[in-house]
């Protein structure tokens, strides 16, 4: 079974612009949550998206946002970027609810910001 | 906030058992306790997860106490590729990662 899949693996950007990174979970996975690692504040928990439901967020900023589609594919966005916002983003899937059920997660996506 | 407490850092020979410890005392009694690592820069892997008895799989072993305020991960035969960050993780639906342990196996 194919693991989980983020696109696109590196992106470039520059400040103000906006930025939309896309996940797609295991097949049959239903649950995607999205992650934001940087050097100096570790791996942060952004949200979780359940049948096409957010149902946890984490203390980020309203410019971060996410949506699910009924394949379960997951994009999340980022609007009016800034420097801080230069991170992997990792996003993971698990079968139901993250709570209940282990989280795989994706080789991420490395966005810089200039 | 993370909810564990790791070593930052621990040295293991190749071919020897590495014993990583984790303290999670606030753990909640529902509340699974999950191993994950990241080698540089790839996304966290799943290693095992457990809640109360001890499990085993092809990668790892987890050792929880039975008041299960902490655990120990053990990597039976340690190699060079298991060099990598660890991470002991409470799962609360988010999992909230620390700093980790950073384990260097040498040859």
């Amino acid at each position: 079974k194919a693991g989980v899949t983020q696109t696109p693996r590196y992106l470039i950007k520059t400040r103000g612009q906006q930025v939309t990174l896309s996940c797609s979970p295991i097949s049959g996975h239903r649950s995607v949550s999205w992650y934001q690692q940087t050097p100096g504040q570790g791996l942060q928990f952004l949200f979780e998206y359940f049948s096409e439901t957010q149902r946890n967020k984490g203390n980020f900023p309203g410019r971060f946002s996410g949506r699910q589609f009924s394949n379960s594919r997951s994009e999340m966005n980022v609007s009016t970027l800034e420097l801080g916002d230069s991170a992997l983003y990792l996003c993971a899937s698990s079968l139901g609810s993250a709570l209940q059920e282990t989280q795989y997660f994706g080789p991420g996506t490395r966005l810089l910001v200039l | 906030d993370a909810k564990t407490t790791q070593p930052p850092s621990m040295d293991c020979a190749e071919g020897r058992a590495a014993n990583l410890p984790c303290n999670h005392s606030t753990i909640s009694g529902n509340e699974y306790v999950y191993w994950y690592r990241q080698i540089h820069s790839q996304g966290p892997q799943y290693i095992i997860h457990g809640l109360k008895n001890n499990e085993t799989n092809e990668m790892a072993s987890l050792i929880i106490t039975e008041d299960r305020k902490s655990s120990t991960l053990i990597l039976p035969h340690a190699t060079l590729r298991d060099t990598a960050v660890y991470y002991c993780i409470v799962n609360d639906y988010k999992l909230s990662f620390g700093a980790g342990t950073t384990v260097t196996v040498r040859a």
